[in-house]
């Protein structure tokens, strides 16, 4: 069963327009949840964890009990937000489970 | 910062032959050590946690005879592809938490092994 889904493979918005890039997940737990990114030719990084309630980048992300939701929200997007992002749910102790990814295009 | 770096970065190797591919944390220690493989345009799939000084524990569907892994260490976690054949062609990627310190449930993340087999 898909633990983690992200509906959108490819995601394209123009610089200054909002961002959201969706993430549902599944767990029967408390759950903990991460944004992971992936910029071009560079090693995947953490981008925010939902336990924090930080904003980095301009982007935040609320869990949602409810809907079992956790997306990725940015008010005005930047060229420098094209990249790779991957929602990412803990299970145990230290173990992640990732989406499949979302593409992110900023056009300019 | 906490640094993951994998060796070698790109690797090309004969049908039937073994390749090792090293994960390191150089500025901390690392109990637990995760292994992925990423497929073109698809996401990251675990296939083993790497645990210092015992059995790695795999995930379902992946093999432990032909990816064998040892974490000798609490620096170092080793993947091996044993008689590597090209569907095993893929992009591996190590990642650790901290052991020590606080331990925020981040993972750091090695910057990737490429592996073509021929």
């Amino acid at each position: 069963a898909q633990r983690v889904t992200q509906p959108e493979k490819l995601l394209s918005v123009f610089k200054g327009a909002p961002v959201e890039l969706k993430c549902n997940y599944s767990y029967s737990g408390s759950p903990e949840l991460f944004w992971y990114v992936q910029y071009s030719r560079q090693r995947l990084q953490l981008l925010l964890r939902h336990i924090s309630r930080e904003s980095i980048k301009g982007f935040t992300a609320d869990l949602n009990k409810g809907e079992t939701s956790f997306h990725l929200k940015k008010p005005f997007a930047q060229e420098e937000d094209s990249a790779m992002y991957y929602c990412a749910l803990k299970e145990g102790a230290q173990k992640l489970v990732f989406g499949q990814g979302t593409r992110l295009t900023i056009n300019p | 910062g906490a640094v993951v770096s994998q060796h070698p970065s790109r690797v090309i190797c004969k049908s039937g032959t073994s390749v090792k591919i090293e994960c390191r944390s150089l500025d901390f220690q690392a109990t637990t050590m995760f292994w992925y493989r990423q497929f073109p345009k698809q996401s990251l799939m675990l296939m083993a946690t790497s645990n210092e000084g015992s059995k790695a524990t795999y995930e379902q569907g992946v093999e432990k005879d032909k990816f064998l892994i040892n974490h000798a260490s609490l620096t170092l976690s080793t993947l091996t592809v044993t008689s590597a054949h090209p569907e095993d062609s893929s992009f591996y990627i190590c990642s650790a938490s901290r052991t020590s310190g606080v331990n925020t449930g981040e993972l750091f993340f090695g910057e990737g092994s490429r592996l073509t087999v021929l």
